[in-house]
């Protein structure tokens, strides 16, 4: 029990252009949703908290304009990286809590050429 | 503000040896402890969690930790590791009760050598 998704796991855009990650989890609802970023060989930094039906709660440094994040239904949280750049290109994680301990997904590989 | 430190960031250990990743923290109070294990392709794997009573705490596949407070310490041991335990390990902590966000050290990469 406990599985999260992502989807897709790897993905290559052109710069200019917007992507759309989507992260569910599969046998269980999550009123939460957290969002991380991860480069090569460093570790997790939190982007964003998804809450369910509302508006999320970005980290310091993080551009709400940039990093669009939606959690419509208790499954489904979707992290939109709009307009993305070669810097934009990162490992990105998500994961949903339940009973207070999060799930992790496997990740998405975004490059952004 | 609260960080985790993990000062290891690789270590090669030889199969069937004994395993202690390090893993300290900065924080006013006690928070909740974590061990997650990262393997490719895969999400992060809660290894182990403390939050209070026993400070030597046992996990999954064979890991256990053991809480020192007066070291803010909370490493990682296995008394014997086998060739699938290579992998990244994350130690994390939430310190701000009621939203439970994760702060991660910056992992050991543990590489099994035959």
């Amino acid at each position: 029990g406990a599985v999260v998704s992502q989807h897709p796991s790897w993905v290559i855009c052109k710069s200019g252009t917007s992507v759309k990650i989507e992260c569910r989890s599969l046998d269980f609802q999550a009123t939460t949703m957290f969002w991380y970023r991860q480069f090569p060989k460093q570790s997790l930094m939190l982007m964003a908290t998804s809450n369910e039906g509302s508006k999320a709660t970005y980290e310091q440094g993080v551009e709400k304009d940039k990093f669009l994040i939606n959690h419509a239904s208790l499954t489904l949280s979707t992290l939109t990286v709009t307009s993305a750049h070669p810097e934009d290109s990162s490992f990105y994680i998500c994961s949903a809590m339940m009973d207070s301990q999060q799930f992790f997904g496997p990740g998405t590989r975004l490059t952004v050429l | 503000a609260q960080s985790v430190t993990q000062p290891d960031i690789h270590i090669t250990v030889s199969e069937g040896a004994s395993l202690e990743l390090r893993c300290n923290y900065s924080y006013g109070a006690t928070p909740y402890l974590f061990w997650y294990v990262q393997s490719p392709g895969q999400g992060l794997q809660l290894l182990l969690k403390y939050f209070s009573g026993d400070t030597l705490v046992q996990g999954i596949k064979g890991f256990e930790a053991e809480f020192k407070r007066s070291q803010s310490s909370f490493n990682l041991r296995k008394p014997s590791v086998h060739w699938s335990d290579a992998a990244e390990y994350f130690c994390a902590v939430v310190t701000n009760f009621g939203n439970e966000k994760l702060t991660f050290g910056t992992g050991t990469r543990l590489t099994i050598i035959p």
